[in-house]
């Protein structure tokens, strides 16, 4: 299986900061990976497909980019509303696998 | 407007068996892939299992494989997951998704139910 190392495992931020997420494959997954948000106590929900399409209706703040084995999920401006923990999820192939997420929290 | 409303989660000792549900509305089901993902108390994600709207490619987590089984019902709008031999390790809120639709050139989960909570536990 695809492994998916995603760093850094927390992060701390102000709101108005500029953050980076990323995430690495064990192997070339072309750009068949998303980005996923979960609150506590909700379901997770897409934000970006296929490593730079942003889903209908999520902010323009939210951005994603790379392909191959390195991907990064880039939020322009952090907004009160965006902390929350962050998953990448490769689904170039069976078995699909998740980093292991990145806590964001407020500095 | 998408619903994916999950079912069948309770407590259920090791070794037994157990069956999920997750029935779709708001969208052609029988157009969609869809999966199974699953979560621990204070943990990651973890993808469990997905299937094309066919039932033509399956798809199963190491960890599941040979143990759970994914099978769907067009007609009825409905996912299933067979778990069988269950450990304590498969304790989680069970999520089905939507994936993309059979034409698509792309694969996501665009949609999440609110999941079940299943505990294995004697």
């Amino acid at each position: 299986a695809i492994q998916m190392t995603q760093s850094p495992s927390s992060l701390s931020a102000s709101v108005g900061d500029r953050v980076t997420i990323t995430c690495r494959a064990s192997q070339g997954i072309r750009n068949d990976l998303g980005w996923y948000q979960q609150k506590p106590g909700k379901a997770p929900k897409l934000l970006i497909f296929a490593a730079s399409n942003l889903k209908r209706g999520v902010p323009s703040r939210f951005s994603g980019s790379g392909s191959g084995t390195d991907f990064t999920l880039t939020i322009s401006s952090l907004q009160p509303e965006d902390f929350a923990t962050y998953y990448c999820l490769q689904d170039y192939n069976y078995p699909y696998t998740f980093g292991q997420g990145t806590k964001l929290e407020i500095k | 407007e998408v619903q994916l409303v999950e079912s069948g989660g309770r407590l259920v000792q090791p070794g037994r068996s157990l069956r999920l549900s997750c029935a779709a509305s708001g969208f052609t089901f029988g157009d969609y892939a869809i999966h199974w993902v699953r979560q621990a108390p204070g943990k990651g994600l973890e993808w469990v299992s997905g299937i094309s709207w066919n039932s033509g490619s399956i798809g199963y987590a190491d960890s599941v494989k040979g143990r759970f089984t994914i099978s769907r019902d067009n007609a009825k709008n409905s996912l299933y997951l067979q778990m069988n031999s269950l450990r304590a390790e498969d304790t989680a809120f069970y999520y089905c998704a939507k994936g993309p639709k059979y034409s698509s050139g792309y694969y996501y989960l665009d949609y999440w139910g609110q999941g079940t909570l299943v505990t294995v536990s004697s």
